[in-house]
């Protein structure tokens, strides 16, 4: 149980394009899935909280225009990288979690590369 | 606040030895604290979970923690490695309660190399 599913897990793409990601929670309902940038040899980097039925919460330094989060279902967010560019080259996880003070639940993420 | 701290960036063993990597942490609340593995080009697997239970939390694949409060650490082990453990392993601090409830704060990783 608690399969997390990210789409695409890779993708190349022009400068300037406008990238979607999905991240689908399987067999539970997910009220708040959260996003994640990862550099080369780093560690995650929270970029914003994805609350269904209500607005994102972005942290400090993340652009909200740039990095568009809907959340229209229990099941499923969205991550939009608009007008992508080279410096936004990087690998976006997402997670869900069961409930209040349960674990969260990886995707496998996604590789998005900028040429 | 909170932190976490991976003491080691790299560790590498031989199959058949025991694995420990280290953590410590500092947060302001009573943390949850976790362990997740992570596969080349993979999102994050959880291995193991505290939550204010028992301070030896056993996980899959034969590994456990052990919560210390008194050294604020939360180090891994495995009494034996299997190739299939070289991995990247994650220690990860939640909060409970407060306005950030629920956001984890993640250690740098570790990388566990593993020899035949």
């Amino acid at each position: 149980g608690a399969v997390v599913s990210q789409h695409p897990s890779w993708v190349i793409c022009k400068s300037g394009t406008s990238v979607k990601i999905e991240c689908r929670s399987l067999d539970f309902q997910a009220t708040t899935m959260f996003w994640y940038r990862q550099f080369p040899k780093q560690s995650l980097m929270l970029m914003a909280t994805s609350n269904e039925g209500s607005k994102a919460t972005y942290e400090q330094g993340v652009e909200k225009d740039k990095f568009l989060i809907n959340h229209a279902s229990l099941t499923l967010s969205t991550l939009t990288v608009t007008s992508a560019h080279p410096e936004d080259s990087s690998f976006y996880i997402c997670s869900a979690s069961l409930g209040t003070g349960q674990p969260q639940h990886f995707g496998d993420g996604t590789r998005l590369s900028i040429l | 606040a909170q932190s976490v701290t991976q003491l080691d960036s790299h560790v590498s063993v031989s199959e058949g030895t025991p694995v420990l990597l280290r953590c410590n942490y500092s947060s302001s609340y009573s943390p949850s604290l976790f362990w997740y593995v992570q596969h080349p080009n993979k999102g994050l697997q959880l291995l193991l979970k505290y939550t204010s239970a028992a301070t030896l939390v056993k996980g899959i694949n034969g590994f456990e923690a052990e919560f210390k409060k008194s050294e604020t650490s939360f180090h891994l082990t495995k009494p034996s490695a299997h190739m299939s453990d070289a991995a990247e392993y994650f220690c990860v601090v939640s909060r409970f309660g407060g306005t950030s409830y629920g956001k984890l704060t993640f250690g740098q990783g570790t990388i566990l190399t593993v020899h035949p």
